[in-house]
């Protein structure tokens, strides 16, 4: 079945630093990949997503590439904030059919 | 303003006590879901709705229940809540069409069984 791995956290980044976090799908199919954000306290929102491959999304300085040969989808940064602290899921599919994976928690230290 | 919002966002009941968690969106999506929240786990899919009266089962659907009788809401149940129900609850909604769809959560209930 489908199934999306992304890096354990948490990860820890003083300002200003590259964020990388990867993930991996294992689908049938062409699915759309998405990124979601979770802030302290608040529901997922949907920060970028790819509907195709060779896509790129990107959203307030992220950006993530869908990649097929490598069924890939990995988030970048090139410069992170105090304010990116939160939870990061990625998952594939969409609308009541998405498979999120386990989130990995960043902290950014000022 | 577009929101799925649940309530309560905290509580703490004690075993086998009945509770009902409430989701409502007003976005007229079609498509609602119920996801628990565990660390390590990621989010678990509870249930799911379609449209109104078609519920389905998630992934982890033993000790819930749920009910579509108008499109706007999606009430999650807790018939006989034990301690391995303490989680964070999110509801959320999207579209018909599955691809591309992004869904919208609700902030969360952070339910405690004791």
């Amino acid at each position: 079945g489908n199934s999306v791995t992304q890096m354990e956290g948490p990860v820890t980044l003083s300002e200003e630093a590259f964020l990388t976090i990867n993930c991996t799908y294992t689908a049938t199919g062409y699915p759309s990949l998405f990124w979601y954000v979770q802030y302290p306290g608040e529901g997922l929102q949907l920060l970028l997503k790819a509907t195709k491959a060779d896509d790129k999304g990107s959203n307030k300085g992220f950006e993530a590439t869908y990649r097929k040969e490598t069924t890939s989808f990995h988030l970048e940064k090139g410069s992170v904030q105090v304010s990116d602290s939160a939870v990061y899921f990625c998952a594939l599919g969409g609308g009541f059919k998405t498979i999120f994976g386990a989130g990995t928690r960043l902290f950014v230290k000022a | 303003e577009a929101q799925v919002t649940q309530n309560p966002r905290y509580l703490i009941t004690v075993t086998g006590k009945k509770l009902t968690v409430t989701c409502s969106q007003n976005m007229n999506h079609e498509y609602m879901s119920w996801y628990r929240q565990d660390p390590g786990l990621g989010l678990r899919q509870i249930y799911y709705s379609m449209n109104v009266e078609v519920t389905d089962k998630g992934d982890v659907p033993e000790g819930y229940k749920v009910s579509r009788k108008e499109k706007r809401n999606f009430p999650l149940i807790l018939e006989s809540p034990s301690p391995n129900q303490t989680s964070l609850y999110f509801c959320a909604s999207s579209f018909r069409e599955l691809r591309n769809t992004e869904a919208f959560f609700g902030q969360g209930t952070r339910l405690t069984v004791v």
